[in-house]
């Protein structure tokens, strides 16, 4: 079945930085684009950011760039978020979740969540 | 950039209620709208996209409807699964924005 599975939780000093995966199976991983959602504590879902799988060019939301980084590694079906020079606002669940379109646009499925707690 | 307002923020009811909940866009956005569940300490679920297509594995009582800037969710009858958050979201251009989500309480 159609699944994407994230990295584990991680909790992470300020100014250091950390690097989440999101690894996709059961479809082609080049075929449907990627995209990134943040929920912070009591917060709702925020979206970062989508990633296309075939060119690699990255739309992301306005105050998720520069210390954000979206890539993959196609050869293994991954994406990757990467978040530097991190702040305690940057705690929070990040999910990737698959973007299909296919004369309709929506996400699914989601991975379950990573826990980014960023304390010192 | 567009903005979704939902109501409302938080909703009681029971079970076996019929619970409607809406959406509003800031500018039209056709029916790009989908909606989705999270239940706390697990992946977001789609329910309905393209504003009204049920996506599949999800059950009938769970509706959507609505085109332009305005759209409900409407559950027939609550089931205690059912406690949860909503959210809808466009897709209709980034940045593709969530309504800040209606808390379900049963």
């Amino acid at each position: 079945q159609v699944q994407l599975v994230q990295s584990g939780s991680e909790l992470k000093k300020p100014g250091a930085s950390v690097n989440i995966s999101c690894k996709a199976s059961g479809y082609t991983f080049t075929h449907y684009g990627m995209n990134w959602v943040r929920q912070a504590p009591g917060q709702g879902l925020e979206w970062m950011a989508w990633i296309n799988t075939n060119t690699g060019k990255v739309t992301s939301a306005q105050g998720f760039t520069g210390r954000f980084a979206f890539s993959l590694d196609t050869s293994v079906s991954t994406a990757y978020l990467q978040i530097s020079s991190l702040k305690a606002e940057d705690t929070a669940v990040y999910y990737c979740a698959r973007r299909v379109e296919e004369g309709d646009y929506y996400f699914d499925p989601w991975g379950q969540g990573t826990l980014v707690t960023v304390s010192s | 950039d567009i903005q979704m307002t939902q109501s409302p923020s938080s909703l009681s009811a029971s079970v076996g209620d019929r619970v409607t909940i809406t959406c509003r866009a800031s500018q039209s956005i056709s029916r790009y709208l989908n909606w989705y569940q999270h239940k706390p300490g697990t992946a977001p679920r789609l329910l309905i996209y393209a504003a009204s297509s049920l996506q599949s594995g999800v059950p009938s009582r769970f509706s959507g409807s609505g085109s332009g800037t305005d759209f409900t969710l409407t559950i027939s009858s609550l089931q205690p699964e059912d406690f949860a958050i909503y959210y809808c979201q466009h897709n209709y251009n980034a940045p593709y924005s969530f309504g800040q989500g209606t808390k379900l309480e049963i």
